[in-house]
């Protein structure tokens, strides 16, 4: 079974810009969470979506959203850019909601450094 | 929503020692407690996680145990080898309305030579 995988993996944008990352969980897994990892803040929950509705949300401003399509694969967007948006952005896919016991399986990760 | 403090945030520890990791979360109703390691460039991976049903757990050499009276559950590491250099993570899930999963900051372990 392949694995999460996450695109693009590397990405440099300027501030005030938007981007947009994606994350295609494993297949039957139908729960896609989102977090930030910085260096000293660990992982931050951004959101999760399950069967393409968002179930939970973490502390994040609007300027960071989700969706997610009928085939489980999820996309985030963050808009309006800022210097502090600067991290690696992680997925993890699960059969069921994400705090259900089981492991979340994470992808490989996609650094954004905004300059 | 769910609090979860994590500590130490950094160890080290001679290779062949033991290494413990300790976490304390708010919310009395959290049921279900994964821990996550990442080593350097990797992704996260389950190593082994807990339920509240269960005081203790063991897996060859890691463990974690759990106290739902105090709120607190911890990692245990023993004959600790280099490969066990990593970003160590707990977590909690509680279930308000559904299943939320809050981390801890994490521990970063490094086990010297």
């Amino acid at each position: 079974k392949a694995g999460v995988t996450q695109t693009p993996r590397y990405l440099i944008k300027t501030r005030g810009q938007q981007v947009t990352l994606s994350c295609s969980p494993i297949s039957g897994h139908r729960s896609v969470s989102w977090y930030q990892q910085t260096p000293g803040q660990g992982l931050q929950f951004l959101f999760e979506y399950f069967s393409e509705t968002q179930r939970n949300k973490g502390n994040f401003p609007g300027r960071f959203s989700g969706r997610q399509f009928s085939n489980s694969r999820s996309e985030m967007n963050v808009s309006t850019l800022e210097l502090g948006d600067s991290a690696l952005y992680l997925c993890a896919s699960s059969p069921g909601l994400a705090g259900s016991p089981g492991e979340q399986y994470f992808g490989p990760g996609t650094r954004l450094t905004v300059t | 929503g769910e609090n979860v403090e994590q500590h130490p945030s950094t160890l080290s520890v001679q290779e062949g020692d033991s290494a413990v990791i300790k976490c304390t979360y708010s919310d009395s109703a959290s049921n279900y407690f994964p821990w996550y390691k990442q080593e350097l460039g990797k992704r996260p991976q389950l190593i082994i996680d807990i339920r509240s049903n269960v005081g203790e757990k063991k897996d060859q050499r890691i463990a974690v145990t759990l106290n739902k009276t105090a709120k607190h559950f911890s990692l245990h590491i023993t004959e600790t080898q280099p490969e066990d250099s990593a970003v160590y993570f707990c977590a909690a899930s509680f279930p308000l309305g559904d299943y939320k999963l809050s981390f801890g900051a994490g521990t970063t372990v490094t086990v010297r030579a």
